[in-house]
Formats: structure tokens, sequence, C-alpha cells
């Protein structure tokens, strides 16, 4: 059974900094890409960033490029999202969701870790 | 970047009912639209890919249909456990995209 695990939410200050990961089973991970993809409150769900299953291609939605890393460890099963210069307007749940390829549908997601960026 | 909107963004229907939800994307997108439902505190779920395939383990009373720019889901039969927003998505092209949702609450 594919599970997916996000862990690492919490609540920071503006303009700080915060390290998702991501733990997954069930599936050979190295295998599929993975995505972040986020849903603030009362609003809808919006993707974040991409990566492939070999970890060498990646791809961020503008609103959080240049602010935002994805990484992984394959030989974890784990991914990971390393959130830095945090905007109130970060404030969100965080899914993590496993995928075919890079633009695919998001086949399978876990049940999120929530963020809040307030001062 | 490819907008998706949907209509309604809200409706209320009764259980055995049928409710078809519609999408539409602002560019051709073929049939790389995913449709799927979300309820507080769990896991999104796949519904439907491809625009009109069921996702393995989804009951057949949700189907999809649509291509190039005008898509929509249907939901037959409706059960207790179908109220819950669904959203439409892209995956044509980066950056991937959604609809604003479709909440579907009981009458």
């Amino acid at each position: 059974e594919v599970q997916l695990s996000e862990s690492g939410g919490g609540l920071v200050q503006p303009g700080g900094s915060l390290r998702l990961s991501c733990a997954a089973s069930g599936f050979d991970f190295s295998a599929f890409a993975m995505s972040w993809v986020r849903q603030a409150p009362g609003k809808g769900l919006e993707w974040v960033s991409v990566l492939n299953g070999a970890g060498g291609s990646t791809y961020y939605a503008d609103s959080v490029k240049g602010r935002f890393t994805i990484s992984r460890d394959n030989s974890k099963n784990t991914l990971y999202l390393h959130m830095g210069s945090l905007r109130a307007e970060d404030t969100a749940m965080y899914f993590c969701a496993k995928q075919f390829a890079v633009v695919t549908p998001f086949l399978s997601w876990g049940q999120g870790t929530l963020v809040t960026v307030s001062s | 970047d490819i907008q998706m909107t949907q209509s309604p963004s809200s409706l209320s229907a009764s259980v055995g009912d049928t409710l078809t939800i519609t999408c539409r994307a602002s560019q051709t997108i073929s049939n790389f639209l995913n449709w799927y439902q979300l309820k507080p505190g769990k896991a999104p779920k796949l519904l439907i890919y491809s625009a009109s395939s069921l996702q393995s383990g989804v009951p057949s009373r949700f189907s999809g249909s649509g291509s190039g720019t005008d898509f929509t889901l249907t939901i037959s039969s409706l059960q207790p456990e179908d109220f819950a927003t669904y959203f439409c998505q892209q995956s044509h092209s980066i950056p991937l995209t959604f609809g604003p949702g479709t909440k579907v609450d009981i009458k």
C-alpha cells in the first residue's frame, strides 16, 4: 500500500525558514516524480514544485521560485521542501504527491502538514 | 500559464442525485485533465485521469468526459461519502494548475 507522510510543519515568523519532509513507502520511490502541493486556508489547491525520480529535474511555481528548494534522498525514500524567506501568504497545508513523471496526474497524496507564517 | 475555471463553485444535492461539474481550460489541453476529491483532514484522492479514465478503486458512479478546453465530471446516484470538494487539474504543461474547486454539500 502506498503511504506518504508529511512532517516538519509549524509556526514560523515572516522571513524565517522551514524544512518539510515526506516519507514514502509501498512503492519504488526512485522511479516516481514527486510534487508538493499546498492549500491556503479557505482557498483552492496550488502546485508548488516537482522533482523527477532521479532528482535532476526540478520545476517551481513562480510564487515560490528562488525561495523554496525541492530535493529528495532516494536512499531514505524521503522528499524534502526547503522553504526560505517565508511570507504570510505561504501559510497553508502542504501535501506531497506521487506522479509517474513531472507532467502527469497526482496519483497518491499524503494528509499534509500545516505551515503557519505569522509574527 | 493555463488557467482553469470550474462551475458551479458550490452546489447542494441529495443522496441519489446525479450531478455534473464543469471545468474549462484557458487553452486547449487535449485530454490532459484530471479530477480530485478533497475532504477536510484527509488526503486528496485522484478520481479521473486523462479526462475520462477511472482511477483504480474509484466507484463507477464517477465519470468524466471532454477534450480540448471543456470537461465535465458526473457523479451518478450521489452517496453520503461523496459530499466533498472537487477540483479539476491540467497536466498538459508546467505550471500544473487547478480549478478553484466545487463544494458539494447536503441539501
